[in-house]
């Protein structure tokens, strides 16, 4: 079965530092990965995804980027936080014959002070 | 551009109430329809799902829900809610043709009272 690893899991930066939030899957190969956000009081919304090394889709704009350096790893980075990009952070695979079913990381809280 | 809408942004229910949150999608190809549940301080649980075949769905915990193509819905139902149902609500949706993106909604906010 497929697993997914987060870290760090939580996280306290200041307005203006970088991010780097790491992701790697177990169990799987040449799966299609993504990054959600959760901010305070909103649902989840899809920032990125990846079908595979070095491919990368971006959803919406912003002050976020990702990259997928190797199969089973996806990272999400920023070179200056905002106190916006403040929320929960999952990654995300997708299981299942037709992949159309999809499996969530245990995410990273992020506050940005 | 594809978008789910949830109605219901805060729900307040006493015990052996019954319950219904709306879900709306605005497609009209393929869909698979997913309802998710985060309990206080817990990760995202899948609730339910439908891909194809019977509207009606069952999930865990006796909740339900029903695929209505042509109002382009997939609402959750419970008969009687249980104060342990107090959490936060989630439909998604992934649409065809799209490399398995889940849309959510802004997600339903319910809280039972005993």
């Amino acid at each position: 079965s497929q697993t997914i690893h987060q870290w760090p899991a939580t996280l306290v930066q200041p307005v203006g530092s970088p991010l780097s939030l790491e992701c790697t899957v177990e169990g799987t190969s040449n799966p299609n990965l993504y990054w959600y956000r959760q901010a305070a009081g909103r649902g989840l919304q899809l920032l990125f995804y990846s079908v595979g090394i070095g491919q990368i889709s971006s959803e919406v704009p912003q002050n976020l980027s990702a990259s997928r350096p190797q199969d089973r790893q996806f990272i999400l980075s920023s070179k200056k936080l905002l106190l916006s990009d403040s929320g929960f952070y999952l990654c995300v695979t997708t299981r299942g014959s037709s992949y159309n079913e999809q499996f969530f990381g245990p995410g990273t809280r992020l506050t940005v002070l | 551009a594809q978008s789910v809408s949830q109605h219901n942004h805060h729900v307040i229910l006493s015990e052996a109430a019954s319950l219904e949150l709306g879900c709306n999608y605005s497609y009209g190809g393929t869909v698979n329809l997913f309802w998710y549940v985060q309990y206080p301080g817990q990760h995202l649980q899948l609730l339910l799902k439908y891909f194809s075949g019977d509207p009606l769905v069952k999930g865990i915990k006796g909740f339900e829900a029903e695929f209505i193509k042509s109002k382009f819905s997939f609402n959750l139902r419970k008969p009687s809610v249980q104060w342990s149902d107090t959490a936060e609500y989630f439909c998604a949706v992934m649409f065809s043709g799209g490399y398995n993106k889940l849309i959510f909604g802004a997600g339903t906010r319910l809280a039972v009272h005993p």
